[in-house]
């Protein structure tokens, strides 16, 4: 049974620091990875999917890398800002999608 | 920049009552579905549609749900009879391929429901 996982659960880090959040997955028989962002009362905004063929998808600050072997994906933000404290969700695609629960990101000013 | 829509944004309906929850998917889209999310806890998968027919479901889809393309526009999930656990946030997302395709799905802003 596939289960996703990431860590850590919150982070707090200031403006302008570079970060990287985690996701691990225990099968790698995945169709994609995507990675979504949360804000608090709000639906899910998608930020990078990633077909199990690809190694990494960026989309400006945003880079997000694959590793189906080992069942882990990151995301990295670069030159983290205010406007980017949300819930940041991944979610594989095998038979069904499976969610995490979510890394709670607050940037502090 | 086109959006999935869904409406009550937050729905209050007494225990055992049916309940119809609305989305409006975008338009050029073709695979619809829904999700819940109580509250604390992970995104969970319902139902994906295609082609006016459910395509998959999971375990939490039991007889009390149901979901329907009334017209082109409007993709709806029916509760029959509502239970206390039904208390969640719902989402509706579409997308233009399946999931083993290269697109996204797009998600709109959730119905909260509250079952008293």
């Amino acid at each position: 049974k596939q289960e996703v996982t990431q860590i850590p659960a919150a982070l707090s880090v200031p403006e302008g620091e570079n970060l990287v959040l985690n996701c691990s997955f225990t099968d790698s028989a995945i169709y994609n990875l995507q990675w979504f962002r949360q804000d608090p009362g709000k639906g899910l905004t998608s930020l990078l999917l990633i077909q199990s063929s690809q190694r990494e998808q960026t989309s400006g600050r945003l880079n997000a890398s694959l590793d189906k072997s080992s069942g882990r994906s990151t995301l990295y933000i670069a030159a983290s800002q205010p406007g980017d404290s949300a819930t940041y969700l991944c979610a594989v695609w095998d038979d069904k999608i499976i969610f995490g629960k979510g890394t709670r990101l607050h940037i502090l000013p | 920049e086109p959006e999935v829509t869904q409406t009550p944004s937050h729905q209050v309906t007494q225990m055992g009552q049916e309940v119809i929850l609305r989305c409006v998917p975008i338009s050029n889209h073709l695979y619809f579905y829904w999700y819940r999310q109580i509250l604390g806890q992970k995104v969970e998968f319902l139902v994906s549609f295609y082609n006016n027919e459910i395509s998959e479901k999971s375990e939490i889809f039991d007889d009390q749900f149901s979901v329907e393309r009334p017209d082109g526009s409007n993709f709806t999930l029916k509760i029959r009879s509502t239970k206390l656990e039904d208390s969640a946030m719902y989402f509706c997302a579409s997308s233009t391929t399946r999931r083993t395709g290269n697109q996204p799905q797009h998600f709109g802003d959730g119905t909260r429901l509250s079952i008293l």
